[in-house]
Protein backbone atom coordinates (compact mmCIF):
# COMPACT_ATOMS: atom_id res chain seq x y z
CA UNK A 1 0.00 0.00 0.00
CA UNK A 2 1.19 3.69 -0.99
CA UNK A 3 2.21 5.26 2.22
CA UNK A 4 4.09 8.60 3.17
CA UNK A 5 5.10 9.26 6.91
CA UNK A 6 6.61 12.23 8.25
CA UNK A 7 8.44 13.18 10.97
CA UNK A 8 9.11 13.95 13.44
CA UNK A 9 5.66 15.61 14.27
CA UNK A 10 6.68 18.34 15.86
CA UNK A 11 10.35 20.23 16.22
CA UNK A 12 11.24 23.20 18.24
CA UNK A 13 14.55 25.00 17.14
CA UNK A 14 15.99 27.89 18.12
CA UNK A 15 16.46 30.76 15.75
CA UNK A 16 19.72 29.88 13.94
CA UNK A 17 19.29 26.20 15.16
CA UNK A 18 19.85 23.99 11.40
CA UNK A 19 17.79 20.59 11.70
CA UNK A 20 16.23 18.52 8.93
CA UNK A 21 12.54 16.89 8.47
CA UNK A 22 11.88 13.82 7.33
CA UNK A 23 9.43 12.30 4.57
CA UNK A 24 9.25 8.31 4.02
CA UNK A 25 7.76 6.81 1.35
CA UNK A 26 6.46 3.50 -0.43
CA UNK A 27 4.83 4.07 -3.34
CA UNK A 28 4.60 2.37 -6.76
CA UNK A 29 5.69 4.25 -9.78
CA UNK A 30 6.95 7.45 -8.42
CA UNK A 31 5.59 10.41 -10.29
CA UNK A 32 7.08 13.28 -8.09
CA UNK A 33 7.42 14.47 -4.52
CA UNK A 34 6.23 17.42 -3.46
CA UNK A 35 6.99 19.88 -0.40
CA UNK A 36 4.18 22.49 0.52
CA UNK A 37 4.18 24.61 3.23
CA UNK A 38 1.09 25.59 5.59
CA UNK A 39 0.41 28.79 8.05
CA UNK A 40 -2.58 28.04 10.52
CA UNK A 41 -5.54 29.10 8.86
CA UNK A 42 -4.68 29.22 5.22
CA UNK A 43 -3.72 27.09 2.52
CA UNK A 44 -0.60 24.91 1.44
CA UNK A 45 1.84 27.01 -0.38
CA UNK A 46 4.04 25.24 -2.59
CA UNK A 47 7.94 24.67 -2.08
CA UNK A 48 9.29 22.18 -4.55
CA UNK A 49 9.20 18.86 -6.22
CA UNK A 50 11.70 16.47 -7.04
CA UNK A 51 11.53 13.85 -9.47
CA UNK A 52 14.54 11.52 -9.47
CA UNK A 53 17.00 10.21 -6.85
CA UNK A 54 19.93 12.35 -6.44
CA UNK A 55 17.87 15.86 -7.37
CA UNK A 56 18.35 18.73 -4.51
CA UNK A 57 15.81 22.25 -4.95
CA UNK A 58 17.39 25.26 -2.88
CA UNK A 59 15.09 28.34 -1.81
CA UNK A 60 16.17 30.50 0.68
CA UNK A 61 17.21 28.81 3.91
CA UNK A 62 15.36 25.27 2.50
CA UNK A 63 16.72 22.67 0.69
CA UNK A 64 15.05 19.65 -0.24
CA UNK A 65 16.71 16.40 -1.15
CA UNK A 66 15.23 12.84 -2.63
CA UNK A 67 16.26 9.20 -2.49
CA UNK A 68 14.65 6.36 -3.61
CA UNK A 69 13.06 5.75 -0.21
CA UNK A 70 12.95 9.28 1.56
CA UNK A 71 13.09 13.12 0.90
CA UNK A 72 14.78 15.62 3.13
CA UNK A 73 14.33 19.06 3.94
CA UNK A 74 17.00 21.08 5.51
CA UNK A 75 16.19 24.03 7.08
CA UNK A 76 19.56 26.39 7.61
CA UNK A 77 19.77 28.95 10.17
CA UNK A 78 15.90 29.32 10.68
CA UNK A 79 14.29 31.92 11.35
CA UNK A 80 11.21 32.56 13.63
CA UNK A 81 9.02 33.37 10.26
CA UNK A 82 10.15 29.98 9.03
CA UNK A 83 7.67 28.35 11.52
CA UNK A 84 4.47 26.35 9.78
CA UNK A 85 3.78 23.07 9.33
CA UNK A 86 5.72 21.44 6.15
CA UNK A 87 3.94 19.41 4.52
CA UNK A 88 5.10 16.32 2.13
CA UNK A 89 2.88 14.11 -0.95
CA UNK A 90 4.70 11.82 -3.33
CA UNK A 91 2.53 11.41 -6.24
CA UNK A 92 1.64 7.49 -7.83
CA UNK A 93 1.63 6.23 -11.32
CA UNK A 94 -2.31 7.30 -11.76
CA UNK A 95 -1.11 11.21 -10.55
CA UNK A 96 -2.78 11.03 -7.15
CA UNK A 97 -1.18 12.37 -4.48
CA UNK A 98 -0.62 10.90 -1.45
CA UNK A 99 -0.09 12.95 1.54
CA UNK A 100 1.94 12.53 4.94
CA UNK A 101 -0.08 14.14 7.89
CA UNK A 102 2.97 16.61 8.37
CA UNK A 103 5.60 18.18 10.99
CA UNK A 104 4.94 21.10 12.45
CA UNK A 105 7.71 23.40 13.11
CA UNK A 106 8.16 25.97 15.50
CA UNK A 107 11.04 28.22 15.84
CA UNK A 108 11.60 30.53 18.76
CA UNK A 109 13.77 33.91 18.75
CA UNK B 1 -2.39 36.45 -12.44
CA UNK B 2 -4.89 35.45 -9.29
CA UNK B 3 -4.32 32.36 -7.70
CA UNK B 4 -7.27 29.65 -6.67
CA UNK B 5 -9.96 31.40 -5.37
CA UNK B 6 -12.59 29.88 -2.67
CA UNK B 7 -15.29 31.23 -1.40
CA UNK B 8 -17.48 31.09 1.00
CA UNK B 9 -13.87 31.62 3.36
CA UNK B 10 -16.04 30.50 6.32
CA UNK B 11 -19.46 28.83 6.23
CA UNK B 12 -21.90 28.11 9.02
CA UNK B 13 -24.67 25.66 8.84
CA UNK B 14 -26.93 24.05 11.09
CA UNK B 15 -27.32 20.24 11.01
CA UNK B 16 -29.89 19.10 8.08
CA UNK B 17 -29.06 22.22 6.20
CA UNK B 18 -26.76 22.10 2.61
CA UNK B 19 -23.34 23.62 2.08
CA UNK B 20 -22.30 24.62 -0.84
CA UNK B 21 -18.50 25.32 -1.89
CA UNK B 22 -16.97 27.43 -4.44
CA UNK B 23 -13.56 26.64 -6.34
CA UNK B 24 -12.22 29.51 -8.96
CA UNK B 25 -8.77 27.51 -10.73
CA UNK B 26 -5.85 29.24 -11.50
CA UNK B 27 -5.91 30.99 -15.12
CA UNK B 28 -4.82 28.19 -17.77
CA UNK B 29 -5.88 25.44 -15.52
CA UNK B 30 -8.43 22.87 -16.11
CA UNK B 31 -8.06 20.08 -13.91
CA UNK B 32 -9.18 20.45 -10.10
CA UNK B 33 -8.66 18.96 -6.92
CA UNK B 34 -10.87 18.54 -3.57
CA UNK B 35 -9.52 18.01 -0.12
CA UNK B 36 -10.64 18.15 3.22
CA UNK B 37 -8.88 18.64 6.53
CA UNK B 38 -9.66 18.32 10.01
CA UNK B 39 -7.62 20.07 12.89
CA UNK B 40 -4.28 18.49 13.62
CA UNK B 41 -4.31 16.35 10.92
CA UNK B 42 -3.33 15.62 6.83
CA UNK B 43 -4.82 16.19 3.69
CA UNK B 44 -7.29 13.88 2.81
CA UNK B 45 -8.02 13.53 -1.48
CA UNK B 46 -12.01 13.76 -2.17
CA UNK B 47 -12.48 14.59 -5.89
CA UNK B 48 -10.54 15.28 -8.79
CA UNK B 49 -12.77 17.08 -11.23
CA UNK B 50 -11.67 18.62 -15.10
CA UNK B 51 -14.14 20.24 -17.03
CA UNK B 52 -17.68 18.47 -17.18
CA UNK B 53 -15.80 15.39 -15.84
CA UNK B 54 -15.51 13.64 -12.64
CA UNK B 55 -12.13 12.01 -12.98
CA UNK B 56 -11.56 10.22 -9.50
CA UNK B 57 -13.82 10.56 -6.87
CA UNK B 58 -12.28 7.75 -4.66
CA UNK B 59 -12.06 10.02 -1.62
CA UNK B 60 -15.46 10.89 -1.53
CA UNK B 61 -18.49 9.63 0.65
CA UNK B 62 -20.79 8.01 -0.88
CA UNK B 63 -23.79 9.94 0.71
CA UNK B 64 -24.61 13.48 0.39
CA UNK B 65 -21.10 14.65 -0.80
CA UNK B 66 -21.25 15.57 -4.37
CA UNK B 67 -18.56 17.64 -6.86
CA UNK B 68 -19.21 19.02 -10.06
CA UNK B 69 -16.78 21.47 -12.48
CA UNK B 70 -18.65 22.82 -15.37
CA UNK B 71 -18.03 23.93 -18.52
CA UNK B 72 -18.56 27.86 -17.41
CA UNK B 73 -17.99 28.81 -13.73
CA UNK B 74 -16.08 27.53 -10.80
CA UNK B 75 -16.17 24.13 -9.33
CA UNK B 76 -18.89 23.66 -6.87
CA UNK B 77 -18.49 21.22 -3.78
CA UNK B 78 -22.05 20.39 -2.34
CA UNK B 79 -22.91 18.47 0.85
CA UNK B 80 -26.28 17.92 1.68
CA UNK B 81 -27.89 17.41 5.05
CA UNK B 82 -24.98 18.08 6.87
CA UNK B 83 -23.65 16.63 10.28
CA UNK B 84 -21.68 17.90 12.96
CA UNK B 85 -18.83 15.66 11.32
CA UNK B 86 -18.61 17.77 8.23
CA UNK B 87 -17.19 20.00 10.02
CA UNK B 88 -13.46 20.52 8.81
CA UNK B 89 -11.51 22.88 6.40
CA UNK B 90 -12.12 22.43 2.58
CA UNK B 91 -9.57 22.90 0.47
CA UNK B 92 -9.33 23.14 -3.51
CA UNK B 93 -6.45 22.93 -5.68
CA UNK B 94 -5.99 23.26 -9.37
CA UNK B 95 -3.36 22.41 -12.27
CA UNK B 96 -2.65 23.16 -15.70
CA UNK B 97 -1.96 18.99 -16.24
CA UNK B 98 -2.15 15.93 -14.19
CA UNK B 99 1.18 15.55 -13.63
CA UNK B 100 1.97 19.44 -12.76
CA UNK B 101 1.85 20.92 -9.64
CA UNK B 102 -1.13 21.39 -7.64
CA UNK B 103 -1.64 25.10 -6.01
CA UNK B 104 -4.20 25.57 -3.19
CA UNK B 105 -6.98 27.99 -2.67
CA UNK B 106 -7.44 29.82 0.91
CA UNK B 107 -9.94 27.17 1.69
CA UNK B 108 -13.54 27.18 3.01
CA UNK B 109 -14.28 26.58 6.91
CA UNK B 110 -17.29 24.80 7.32
CA UNK B 111 -19.17 24.60 10.98
CA UNK B 112 -21.74 22.75 11.12
CA UNK B 113 -24.23 23.38 14.54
Amino acid sequence: EDQVTQSPEALRLQEGESSSLNCSYTVSGLRGLFWYRQDPGKGPEFLFTLYSAGEEKEKERLKATLTKKESFLHITAPKPEDSATYLCAVQDSNYQLIWGAGTKLIIKP
Amino acid sequence: NAGVMQNPRHLVRRRGQEARLRCSPMKGHSHVYWYRQLPEEGLKFMVYLQKENIIDESGMPKERFSAEFPKEGPSILRIQQVVRGDSAAYFCASSRSAQETQYFGPGTRLLVL
